[in-house]
């Protein structure tokens, strides 16, 4: 079946150790997008891609970075997490902007 | 820019009874309208949405969603709760005129009592 696959589903790391979360898709959609959800919030768009194109959100703090390195991934880096920034991460994929959205299972991201 | 407001940020039914989630959007032009499922350390999972046409929108699980214009409105519904629909529901809204990222409404959680 087609789908979003995210990993690791669990991530723990230290204050201040960078750390990669990693999506993939097989739906061969042109945009990705990555999300931040904190605990009975709504999911906070961070950025997206449009094929190559990256897209920041005007609020996405400077320690989120993002890599597209194909179609079918991409990759989320954060140079130096703090406690505020353990979150579950989730990852989606879209054909176009406006339309569906289809959701990985998400990372939680754990800061010690 | 279009805006979603989920009112209720917890409803609570006993299993068997019937559901209604209620969704109002804000958008000059006729909307995407989408409403997702989310269960506990889960992604979101489309339940059903709606672009052009029939107003009442079947989904997966039993939901449905009217669309209802002179409202702003986009409940969703189901006739009888089970307990595996325990779950967080968001609904989004998204732009037909234009390549608009949809905006999700802050969820509203429902709790389902045996």
């Amino acid at each position: 079946d087609a789908m979003v696959i995210q990993n690791p589903r669990y991530q723990v790391t230290q204050f201040g150790k960078p750390v990669t979360l990693s999506c993939s898709q097989t739906l061969n959609h042109n945009v990705m997008y990555w999300y931040q959800q904190k605990s009975s919030q709504a999911p906070k768009l961070l950025f997206h891609y449009y094929d190559k194109d990256f897209n920041n959100e005007a609020d996405t703090p400077d320690n989120f970075q993002s890599r597209r390195p194909n179609t079918s991934f991409c990759f989320l880096d954060i140079r130096s997490p703090g406690l505020g920034d353990a979150a579950m991460y989730l990852c989606a994929t879209s054909r176009v902007l406006q339309e569906t959205q289809y959701f990985g299972p998400g990372t939680r991201l754990l800061v010690l | 820019a279009q805006s979603v407001t989920q009112p209720d940020i917890h409803i609570t039914v006993s299993e068997g009874a019937s559901l209604e989630l209620r969704c109002n959007y804000s958008y000059g032009a006729t909307p995407y309208l989408f409403w997702y499922v989310q269960s506990p350390g889960q992604g979101l999972q489309l339940l059903l949405k709606y672009f052009s046409g029939d107003t009442l929108v079947q989904g997966i699980k039993g939901f449905e969603a009217e669309f209802k214009r002179s409202q702003s409105s986009f409940n969703l519904r189901k006739p009888s709760v089970h307990w595996s629909d325990a779950a967080e529901y968001f609904c989004a809204v998204g732009s037909s005129g234009g390549s608009y990222i949809p905006t999700f409404g802050r969820g509203t959680s429902l709790i389902v009592h045996p």
